[in-house]
């Protein structure tokens, strides 16, 4: 166990719906980090939130977006959802002060969002 | 272009036999190498970070490696509790960059 929790764990929608995605990080951890993996795309960084500002992005969509809380958890929207959406999501942490992408993430078990 | 190739995408072996798992990357200005490892359905694991030519770590049955241009995890005398994929992850200024995996299966 990681110490990162993230709800719900399944997520069965419709295409066109939003929902939110949970992460709470390890204790002590300023960083979030979202991440979507499909079977076909493998891990890609999504987005990086330190200390409750956005830090670094990647390949993250303008319908998604995410935010991060003054107790440090971290919600991942996504809008307008299409099939191609349907992914396995973790969150992951990191304890580092700098707030750097390349510190030691710990990554949480996931929310499979299944888009039918 | 930036890009972490890993192999094999596959690896069968049976109990006891070692191997190793290979991770090439081209990103400039390295600022660390991560191993981690993934059961299906399940976050990834994390195992190693490296951050400089020549170094090793090790834990347990693994033990990682480091060069100007590839990583390797080597794996000695797995066993079936070995069997995940195994990933790796090369961090530049402000970036990190997923292979694709190794899929190792450990047969009794």
């Amino acid at each position: 166990d990681s110490g990162v929790t993230q709800t719900p764990k399944h997520l069965i929608t419709a295409t066109g719906q939003r929902v939110t995605l949970r992460c709470s990080p390890r204790s002590g951890d300023l960083s979030v980090y979202w991440y979507q993996q499909s079977l076909d795309q493998g891990l890609q960084f999504l987005i990086q939130y330190y200390n409750g500002e956005e830090r670094a992005k990647g390949n993250i969509l303008e319908r998604f977006s995410a935010q991060q809380f003054p107790d440090l958890h971290s919600e991942l929207n996504l809008s307008s959802l299409e099939l191609g959406d349907s992914a396995l999501y973790f969150c992951a942490s990191s304890a580092g002060t700098s707030g750097d992408l390349t510190d030691t993430q710990y990554f949480g078990p996931g929310t499979r969002l299944t888009v039918l | 272009e930036d890009q972490v190739t890993q192999s094999p995408e596959a690896l069968r072996l049976q109990e006891g036999e070692s191997s190793s798992l290979n991770c090439s990357y081209t990103v400039s200005g390295l600022r660390g190498l991560f191993w981690y490892r993934q059961d299906p359905g399940k976050g990834p694991e994390f195992l190693f970070t490296l951050y400089s030519a020549g170094e090793e770590k090790e834990k347990e049955r693994l033990k990682a490696t480091l060069t100007k241009k590839e990583s390797f995890l080597h794996i000695t005398a797995p066993k079936p509790e070995d069997s995940a994929t195994y990933l790796c992850a090369v961090g530049g200024y402000n970036k990190l960059i997923f292979g694709a995996g190794t899929r190792l299966a450990v047969h009794p």
